[in-house]
């Protein structure tokens, strides 16, 4: 069946580093999802891609779709500690999930 | 204030018990889900419905069942079938967009 993979599963960063996180699905998606988790919370939606090679931006946040529509990324540009949490991507409107990435800032 | 809410926050519940988890959402969407998520395993697909009495079986649907009678409501039942059901569960409606509306969660423990 369809999966989609995301590494790294932490990561750990000092705050004013940048921050990317990885999604790969093993088949062609119509669009991906991207949601945060806060520790303690739950998945808040981010943004969702649906074209080929788009690329949208969140302030700091930076989301790509590739051209084959296999794969995904998310890049913080320097992190904040309010930046903690586990970040997820998504396919299929939601019904895969990959298995996150946590990302803690120390100051 | 428009939202999903589900109840309870905190559920124990012994061996060999059915309980029934409660998701309601005042949005008016169409599309409500349910997920289990496990440390470092992601969000699972338990059940989904696109539409008031029908619905699907997500990855996971093993040991769960689910009703959808009204378009507020999609609870599910954990039934004793279930061989691990201490996890997270959330339950989510789809906006116009396709984004997910999560709700608070319930933790489950059985005992």
């Amino acid at each position: 069946g369809q999966q989609v993979m995301q590494i790294p599963q932490y990561q750990h960063v000092q705050e004013g580093e940048d921050f990317t996180t990885y999604c790969n699905s093993s088949t062609t998606l119509s669009n991906i999802q991207w949601y945060k988790q806060r520790p303690g919370g739950h998945p808040v939606f981010l943004i969702q891609l649906v074209k080929s090679g788009e690329v949208k931006k969140q302030k700091r946040l930076t989301f790509q779709f590739g051209e084959a529509k296999k794969n995904s990324s998310l890049h913080i540009t320097a992190t904040q500690t309010t930046d903690v949490g586990t970040y997820f991507c998504a396919g299929s409107l939601a019904l895969i999930f990959g298995k996150g990435t946590t990302l803690s800032v120390s100051s | 204030d428009g939202g999903i809410t589900q109840s309870p926050k905190y559920l124990f519940r012994k061996e060999g018990q059915n309980v029934t988890l409660s998701c309601e959402q005042n949005l008016n969407h169409d599309a409500m889900y349910w997920y289990r998520q496990d440390p470092g395993q992601g969000l699972r697909l338990i059940y989904y419905s696109q539409i008031v009495n029908d619905f699907q079986k997500g990855d996971i649907a093993e040991g769960y069942s689910v009703s959808r009678e009204k378009k507020e409501s999609f609870p599910l039942t954990v039934t004793s079938a279930q061989k691990n059901p201490t996890a997270f569960y959330l339950c989510a409606s789809m906006g116009s967009y396709n984004e997910q509306f999560f709700g608070p969660g319930t933790r489950l423990t059985v005992l």
